[in-house]
């Protein structure tokens, strides 16, 4: 079983912040990794599927780094709106297996 | 393009008793996956179909939980007899292939209460 963290677990932030959260996940023999984000009542919805090392996403004012040497991901949100909260989940494969993994997710409260 | 539907949205019942949980995946996707997603915790993958036959199902409890996917579309979780702690979203999934490069679409999930 894969560990796949990340962090922080919760956060608060005042509409107009930036902010930033990180997926952690094993260094070796990595595949894929995915972020989605997941309202309350709706389904999960996918942001970003990134491949290679040092790829850098974006989507309006949301974007995703990759360093797949080192095992992590960032995501970051610039200007952050109420419509943002939201739980952030990451999930990770690895080129021996065939399961997507996925962390516990950050979830992101946005005051207005 | 119509998502994925699942059905019912909510469910509550008590232990041992049982309960069904049906998905209809994007059209034209190959993939189906079930996931259990408890409350603090990131989905777990329960068991993956490729069009009728099963991918994975190590994390599948299969003394009490069983799906199928019999015409290679829609699917079918039962979970027979219930515990506590079954109670959770239950997310279904498709993407077009298996091989994890593309992007899953989740339906809205049905939350179980067992009581």
């Amino acid at each position: 079983i894969l560990n796949v963290e990340q962090s922080p677990q919760s956060l608060h932030v005042q509409e107009g912040d930036s902010t930033n959260f990180t997926c952690s996940f094993p260094s070796s023999n990595f595949y894929a990794l995915h972020w989605y984000r997941w309202e309350t009542a709706k389904s999960p919805e996918a942001l970003f599927v990134m491949t290679l090392n040092g790829d850098e996403k974006k989507k309006g004012r949301i974007s995703a780094t990759l360093n797949t040497k080192e095992g992590y991901s960032y995501l970051y949100i610039k200007g952050s709106q109420p419509e943002d909260s939201a739980t952030y989940l990451c999930a990770f494969i690895n080129n021996a297996g065939n399961m997507l993994t996925f962390g516990g997710g950050t979830r992101l409260m946005v005051k207005p | 393009e119509a998502g994925v539907a699942q059905s019912p949205r909510y469910k509550i019942i008590e232990k041992r008793q049982s309960v069904a949980f049906w998905c209809n995946p994007i059209s034209g996707h190959a993939t189906l996956y079930w996931y259990q997603q408890i409350l603090g915790q990131g989905p777990k993958l329960l068991i993956q179909f490729q069009n009728n036959g099963v991918v994975d199902d190590s994390q599948l409890p299969k003394d009490r939980f069983s799906a199928e996917r019999l015409k290679g579309v829609d699917s079918t979780l039962k979970i027979q007899p219930a515990k506590l702690e079954d109670s959770a979203v239950y997310l279904c999934a498709s993407s077009l292939t298996g091989k994890y490069t593309g992007e899953l679409f989740f339906g809205e999930g049905s939350r179980l209460t067992v009581l």
